[in-house]
C-alpha cells in the first residue's frame, strides 16, 4: 500500500538536544511538507520541498532544518534553537510541484515532547 | 494574521441530524478550498474540495458550499454518523501563485447517539 510513514510515533528528548523526525513516502510524489500542530491552532507549515535537493522555508522555519537527498525521504531536524519544540509534527506529500491544490497526503504524525 | 478562520472550536450533533461546519477567509485571492478530517493521533485525510468557480460540490453525505461575496464556506454532513466525530480543518490556496495551503484552526465535531 502506498503511503507516508513517520517514525517514531512518540519521541521524548531533553532540552538542548537536536532530534530528527523521519518521513518516508512511496507515493512517488515530488512535493513533501512538514507541518506542526499545536492545540487551538491550525497546521502551520515549517518547510517544504518541491523537488529533490531543493527546499524552502515555510511560515515557522526558525529552529528547524531539513534535507531532501532522495525523492522518498524528507527528514526534519528540530534543533536546540527551536523555542517551543513540543508539538505534533505532520509530514505530507503531494503530486507537486505545481499542483499544490492537489490534496495533501499526510502521515500519522510524530508527537515530540521536550523536557 | 489568521487568513482562514474556523470560529467554532467544537460542535455537537445528534446522530442522523445535519452537521454544519463553517469557515471564513479574508484573502480574496484564495480560489481553491479543501476540507480535511482528522482523528486523534492520526494525520488529516482529504475529504472534499471546491473551486471558486463553483458554489457547491457534493460527494455522498458531504457537501461544501462556497459564498465568495461573504468569503465563507461551509461543510454539510447529512446524515451525521458517530464515525464522523473528528476534527475538521478547512484550507485555502491561491492556485495562481507559489503560495501554500493555509489551514484554519479546526472544529471538533462530536456526533452523539
Amino acid at each position: 500500500d502506498g503511503g507516508i510513514t513517520q517514525s517514531p510515533k512518540y519521541l521524548f528528548r531533553k532540552e538542548g538536544q537536536n532530534v530528527t523526525l523521519s518521513c518516508e513516502q512511496n507515493l512517488n510524489h515530488d512535493a513533501m511538507y512538514w507541518y506542526r500542530q499545536d492545540p487551538g491552532q491550525g497546521l502551520r507549515l515549517i518547510y517544504y520541498s518541491q523537488i529533490v535537493n531543493d527546499f524552502q522555508k515555510g511560515d515557522i522555519a526558525e529552529g528547524y532544518s531539513v534535507s531532501r537527498e532522495k525523492k522518498e525521504s524528507f527528514p526534519l531536524t528540530v534543533t536546540s534553537a527551536q523555542k517551543n519544540p513540543t508539538a505534533f509534527y505532520l509530514c505530507a506529500s503531494s503530486i507537486g510541484p505545481e499542483r499544490d491544490w492537489a490534496p495533501l497526503h499526510f502521515g500519522n504524525g510524530t508527537r515530540l515532547t521536550v523536557t | 494574521d489568521q487568513q482562514v478562520k474556523q470560529n467554532s472550536p467544537s460542535l455537537s450533533v445528534q446522530e442522523g441530524r445535519i452537521s454544519i461546519l463553517n469557515c471564513d477567509y479574508t484573502n480574496s485571492m484564495f480560489d481553491y478550498f479543501l476540507w480535511y478530517k482528522k482523528y486523534p493521533a492520526e494525520g488529516p485525510t482529504f475529504l472534499i474540495s471546491i473551486s471558486s468557480i463553483k458554489d457547491k460540490n457534493e460527494d455522498g453525505r458531504f457537501t461544501v458550499f462556497l459564498n465568495k461575496s461573504a468569503k465563507h464556506l461551509s461543510l454539510h454532513i447529512v446524515p451525521s454518523q458517530p464515525g464522523d466525530s473528528a476534527v475538521y480543518f478547512c484550507a485555502a490556496i491561491n492556485t495562481g501563485t507559489a503560495s501554500k495551503l493555509t489551514f484554519g484552526t479546526g472544529t471538533r465535531l462530536q456526533v452523539t447517539l
